[in-house]
C-alpha cells in the first residue's frame, strides 16, 4: 500500500526549533518529488516546501524561506522538514504529499498529518 | 490572501448542479495545469481533478472541471450529501521562484 506517515509534531515555544518527519511506503521514494503542505486551524491550504527526487532542486515559501529546509533521505524513504525560529503563525497541520508523476504533477497522495502548535 | 481566488462558500440541495470558480494570473492558472482537491471534514486532502479536467480513477464523473484563460471552475452534478467538503484549486507558479499556490478554499454546503 502506498502511504506517508508523518511524525515529529508537537507543541513549541515561539523562537524554538521542530523537526518533523515523513516515511514513505509502497512505492520507489526517490523517484518521486516530494513537498510539505500546511494548514492552520481552521484555514485553508497553504504549501511550504518542494523538494526534486534527488534533492537537487528545492523551492519554498515566502513565508518560511530562512526559517524551514526541507531534505530528504532516499536510502531511509524519508522527508524531512526543519523548522527553526518558530512563529505563533507557523502553528498548522503539516502534510507530507507526493507530487505524482502519472497524475502530472498532482499532488496524489497525502499522509495524515502532523500538528505543529506554536504556544508560549 | 490566497494567491488563487475562490468563493469562501457555495451551497445547493440534493440533485443539484453547483460550480466553483478559481482566479488565477497568467504566472501560475494562465500558464500552468490546475488541479482540484476535496477535503472531506477532519481527513486530508484528496485528489480530484488534474490536468485541468482529468478525474484520476475512482472519482466520479459527477465531478467535471474546465480552464479558459486565467480562471478555472469545479463542477459537481446530481449533488450529493457526501460532496460536502471544503474544495480548494492549485496551480504552479511562474514566479521569480518557484512555487505552489492554492485557492483559499471553498466550502460546499449540501442543504
Amino acid at each position: 500500500e502506498v502511504q506517508l506517515v508523518e511524525s515529529g509534531g508537537g507543541l513549541v515555544r515561539p523562537g524554538g526549533s521542530l523537526r518533523l518527519s515523513c516515511t514513505a511506503s509502497g512505492f520507489t521514494f526517490s523517484s518521486y518529488t516530494m513537498n510539505w503542505v500546511r494548514q492552520a486551524p481552521g484555514k485553508g491550504l497553504e504549501w511550504v516546501s518542494y523538494i526534486s527526487g534527488s534533492g537537487n532542486t528545492i523551492y519554498s515559501a515566502d513565508s518560511v524561506k530562512g526559517r524551514f529546509t526541507i531534505s530528504r533521505d532516499n536510502a531511509k524513504n524519508s522527508l524531512y522538514l526543519q523548522m527553526n525560529s518558530l512563529r505563533d503563525e507557523d502553528t498548522a497541520v503539516y502534510y507530507c504529499v507526493r507530487e505524482g508523476a502519472f497524475y502530472y504533477r498532482a499532488f496524489d497522495i497525502w499522509g495524515q498529518g502532523t500538528l505543529v502548535s506554536v504556544s508560549s | 490572501q490566497s494567491v488563487l481566488t475562490q468563493p469562501p462558500s457555495a451551497s445547493a440541495t440534493p440533485g443539484q448542479r453547483v460550480t466553483i470558480s478559481c482566479s488565477g494570473s497568467n504566472s501560475n492558472v494562465g500558464s500552468n495545469y490546475v488541479y482540484w482537491y476535496q477535503q472531506l471534514p477532519g481527513t486530508a486532502p484528496k485528489l480530484l481533478i488534474y490536468r485541468n479536467d482529468q478525474r484520476p480513477s475512482g472519482v466520479t464523473d459527477r465531478f467535471s472541471a474546465s480552464k479558459s484563460g486565467t480562471s478555472a471552475s469545479l463542477a459537481i452534478s446530481g449533488l450529493r450529501s457526501e460532496d460536502e467538503a471544503d474544495y480548494y484549486c492549485a496551480s504552479w507558479d511562474d514566479g521569480p521562484s518557484g512555487r505552489w499556490v492554492f485557492g483559499g478554499g471553498t466550502k460546499l454546503t449540501v442543504l
